[in-house]
């Protein structure tokens, strides 16, 4: 079984702050990705890598970053964490197209 | 604007009955997903339509991709409180991106 494993089931951090949310996944995948999900709004693509190293911005990057230096671990960063931030962020791997999308159980993040 | 419309936002049924979610887009997928999420986890794959008119069961579930591409439905006969969940649709924009539509919650009472 795929497992995606996410550092953190709660966090609460001040504006202003550096976060870092760490996503491991450990079945191989090369696609990996960062989701959040807020209600009425579905999930929505903040960055995805399709490889060590590499990476994309989805929908809504701005004000996050990612790194990924090894292909299992997969992380996002709020450089400087604003209140509007506040979410569930869901991290999630797959192998290849039409494949199914694995996911963490998500961080509840908190900017207070 | 999602390119993905989920209807009805939420459903509430009592045990037995049947419900139908919709989810409609004016794009050509080359395929849906439907994904079932339970409070505290992520979401959980249930099916890949990939044709034009498929119609997939699982179990109670019956899902079914349009004709043109464009639209889905995941239908619960005789639901049970155990299909209480948030459920999810999702298209490919390419090889490597899913869009999400934005759900509906069922909840089905005992």
């Amino acid at each position: 079984d795929v497992k995606v494993t996410q550092s953190s089931r709660y966090l609460v951090k001040r504006t202003g702050e550096k976060v870092f949310l760490e996503c491991v996944q450990d079945m191989d995948h090369e696609n990996m990705f960062w989701y959040r999900q807020d209600p009425g709004l579905g999930l929505r693509l903040i960055y995805f890598s399709y490889d060590v190293k590499m990476k994309e911005k989805g929908d809504i990057p701005e004000g996050y970053s990612v790194s990924r230096e090894k292909k299992e671990r997969f992380s996002l960063i709020l450089e400087s964490a604003s209140t509007n931030q506040t979410s569930m962020y869901l991290c999630a791997s797959f192998s290849s197209y039409n494949s199914p999308l694995h996911f963490g159980n998500g961080t509840r993040l908190t900017v207070t | 604007t999602q390119l993905l419309e989920q209807s009805p936002q939420f459903l509430s049924i009592q045990e037995g009955e049947n419900l139908t979610v919709y989810c409609n887009s004016s794009s050509v997928f080359s395929s849906l997903q439907w994904y079932r999420q339970e409070p505290g986890e992520g979401p959980v794959l249930l099916v890949t339509v990939v044709t034009g008119g498929e119609v997939k069961k699982l179990k109670r579930l019956t899902f079914q991709f349009g004709d043109a591409r464009k639209d889905s439905s995941l239908h619960i006969t005789a639901a049970q409180p155990g299909d209480t969940g948030l459920y999810l649709c999702a298209g490919y924009i390419n090889d490597y991106k899913l869009s999400f539509g934005a759900g509906t919650t069922v909840t089905v009472r005992a």
